[in-house]
């Protein structure tokens, strides 16, 4: 089945600085690759995702690339704020399914003021 | 909040009793999941609606385990003769069909203790 390794598992920047949070997938049939934020106690919310018809995607201070060749993703974040500390789990659909994701293990990112 | 709903957002339970959790996804959403998570691990797929069909269920869903979506709107997960090892958070999400059927909206869970 699926696999999704996360790097790294926990990530710390000083507020101003960029993190980076790179994921894996075995799968070669995934073509939807989703990143979560999950606050303290809270849902996982979607923040950012990239089909595989693209390369890379941009929502103000948060990006995703995509290398299908290699078979990796990964989330940059710029200008953290502390309001950015939170677990991010990055995602793909199992076989290139239109509903089923495998998660990674999400990374602890922490935004030092 | 028109999000997805879950009730309760706790529940503990001793050890044999059985439990029932719900969840009321976004309206115009007529596809439903059931996730799990544990601590320190990202959710793991449990089972699927579209409507009111199960279409799949995972081999971590034991015959202990049941879910319904009888009209197609909200949902059960029920367990029965609950387990320590059942303790986790129990997510459901949401989504539409179409070319957006993947983005999955997540509720907030219900974290289910078994003492």
């Amino acid at each position: 089945g699926e696999n999704v390794e996360q790097h790294p598992s926990t990530l710390s920047v000083q507020e101003g600085d960029s993190a980076v949070i790179k994921c894996t997938y075995s799968d070669s049939a995934s073509n939807y690759f989703p990143w979560y934020k999950q606050e303290l106690g809270k849902r996982p919310q979607l923040i950012i995702d990239i089909r595989s018809n693209v390369g890379e995607k941009k929502d103000q201070r948060i990006a995703v690339t995509l290398n299908k060749t290699a078979k990796h993703f990964s989330l940059h974040i710029t200008e953290t704020q502390p309001e950015d500390s939170a677990v991010y789990f990055c995602a793909a659909n199992w076989k290139g399914s239109n509903y089923k994701l495998t998660f990674g293990k999400g990374t602890l990112l922490t935004v030092n003021p | 909040d028109t999000g997805v709903s879950q009730d309760p957002r706790h529940k503990i339970t001793k050890r044999g009793q059985n439990v029932t959790f719900r969840c009321d996804p976004i309206s115009e959403h007529n596809r439903l999941y059931w996730y799990r998570q544990t601590l320190g691990q990202g959710p793991e797929f449990l089972t699927y609606f579209q409507n009111e069909a199960q279409l799949e269920k995972s081999r971590l869903l034991s015959d202990r385990f049941s879910a319904e979506r009888p009209k197609g709107s909200f949902s059960t997960l029920e367990i029965q003769r609950t387990e320590q090892g059942d303790s986790a958070m129990y997510l459901c999400a949401s989504s539409r069909d179409g070319p957006s059927s993947t983005e999955a909206f997540f509720g907030q869970g219900t974290r289910l203790t078994v003492v």
